[in-house]
């Protein structure tokens, strides 16, 4: 079983600071079946990136992901208020990384 | 449009059984991947099952044995009967269309609570 792990477990920046999200996977994962979520409390995730680079619909350009192998990250360019909350790496459909949280510093 | 709407959550004595719904609309359940994905309170978001056509339904090691998932397709909806629940199985459940890339849609999700 792929495990996902993500680091940091929680991100303290300022607004309009860049976000580097880091999810390595425990073996090798094909770049299509990897997937970013964004979850706001008390709400379901949110689909951003699948593919490991491919934005959703709907999804600020903002948002960028990046990486093969076993290296994936997500980037949040400029952090707006709404972006502080928690992100989710996903492979395979299955396995989810245990979460980044974002927070304001 | 895409909904998800999941019940039949509740308290539930630990060894107890409980059975999810999860009606789809906008989109039928056959001709997609439907996943379960649990969150315990403050915790990460944990998978739990899916059942695709042409496929057999997986499972978490944590579940395996004790949750079965299965789908109606006259009803567009899928389950999760749930037995010999634990207090580690409480949980927000979420149903979620998606495939092997991704998952697109979620629904609101139903709390468990194992507890006595």
């Amino acid at each position: 079983e792929i495990v996902l792990t993500q680091s940091p477990g929680t991100l303290s920046l300022s607004p309009g600071e860049r976000a580097t999200l880091s999810c390595r996977a425990s073996q090798s994962v094909s770049s299509s079946y990897l997937a970013w979520y964004q979850q706001k409390p008390g709400q379901a995730p949110k689909l951003l990136i699948y593919g490991a680079s491919s934005r959703a619909t709907g999804i600020p350009d903002r948002f960028s992901g990046s990486g093969s192998g076993t290296d994936f990250t997500l980037t949040i360019s400029r952090l707006e208020p709404e972006d502080f909350v928690v992100y989710y790496c996903q492979q395979y459909g299955r396995t989810f990384g245990q979460g980044t949280k974002v927070e304001i510093k | 449009e895409v909904q998800l709407v999941e019940s039949g959550g509740g308290l539930i004595q630990p060894g107890g059984s409980l059975r999810l719904s999860c009606a789809a609309s906008g989109f039928t359940v056959i001709s997609n991947y439907m996943n379960w994905v649990r969150q315990a309170p403050g915790k990460g978001l944990e998978w739990v099952s899916v059942i695709y056509s042409g496929d057999s339904p997986k499972y978490a090691d944590s579940v395996k044995g004790r949750f079965t998932i299965s789908r109606d397709n006259s009803k567009n909806t899928v389950y999760l009967q749930m037995n010999s629940l634990r207090a580690d199985d409480t949980a927000i459940y979420f149903c979620a269309r998606g495939s092997t890339q991704l998952v697109d849609y979620w629904g609101q999700g139903t709390l468990v609570t194992v507890s006595s």
